[in-house]
């Protein structure tokens, strides 16, 4: 059963316009959540995270936001650029007991120039 | 600082042939580490967990004898597909907990393995 689902497979956004990328989870346990970014062909590269004590977490361009009674997760990328394009991938963990990360389906992001 | 890699990047193998991937982390020492399997356009799926020193625990449905992992050093852990089949053909990453640097706890993940079975 997936536990963090990516219903969007998709996203195509103008450059310069923000990207906004969804992801939600069923387990109340999760206490840390995490985005990776991937290219083809290659492994996934960490981009940001937040825990359960936080609703939002800015790093530059990225920021993500958490609801945690909605369970739903969100990713911001304001200003999107080209190189942004790629496919984006939420995880979820209960950090305390080791760690084991469930990683949603992915949403392929592409940033039109 | 936290990079990762895996070896081959890519491999073609026969059918009854064995494969073994290895992910290394360079500059750091990974007390654990992850293997996942990455099928077209779905989700990585964690396969299994692999502690220095110690047997891997493999997730529900893995077959531990046809997927076998040893960690043999910090630096080092191995997978090795037995036998493989056409049915093994996948995308295969590993991935290492880094507890030094910040996001601590966090996972960095390898480049990935392509295995195609003929």
């Amino acid at each position: 059963d997936q536990q963090v689902k990516q219903n969007s497979p998709s996203l195509s956004v103008q450059e310069g316009r923000i990207s906004i990328l969804n992801c939600d989870y069923t387990n109340s346990m999760f206490d840390y959540f995490l985005w990776y970014k991937k290219y083809p062909a290659e492994g996934p590269t960490f981009l940001i995270s937040i825990s359960s004590i936080k609703d939002k977490n800015e790093d530059g361009r990225f920021t993500v936001f958490l609801n945690k009674s909605a369970k739903h997760l969100s990713l911001h990328i304001v200003p999107s650029q080209p190189g942004d394009s790629a496919v984006y991938f939420c995880a979820a963990s209960v950090k305390h007991t080791g760690n084991q990360f469930y990683f949603g389906t992915g949403t392929s992001l592409t940033v039109i120039p | 600082g936290a990079v990762v890699s895996q070896h081959p990047s890519r491999v073609i193998c026969k059918s009854g042939t064995s494969v073994k991937i290895e992910c290394r982390s360079l500059d750091f020492q990974a007390t654990t580490m992850f293997w996942y399997r990455q099928f077209p356009k779905k989700s990585l799926m964690l396969m299994a967990t692999s502690n220095e020193g110690s047997k891997a625990t493999y997730e529900q449905g893995v077959e531990k004898d046809k997927f076998l992992i040893n960690h043999a050093s910090l630096t080092l852990s191995t997978l090795t597909v037995t036998s493989a089949h056409p049915e093994d053909s996948s995308f295969y990453i590993c991935s290492a907990r880094v507890s030094i640097y910040p996001p601590y706890n966090e996972q960095f993940f390898g480049p990935g393995t392509r295995l195609t079975v003929l």
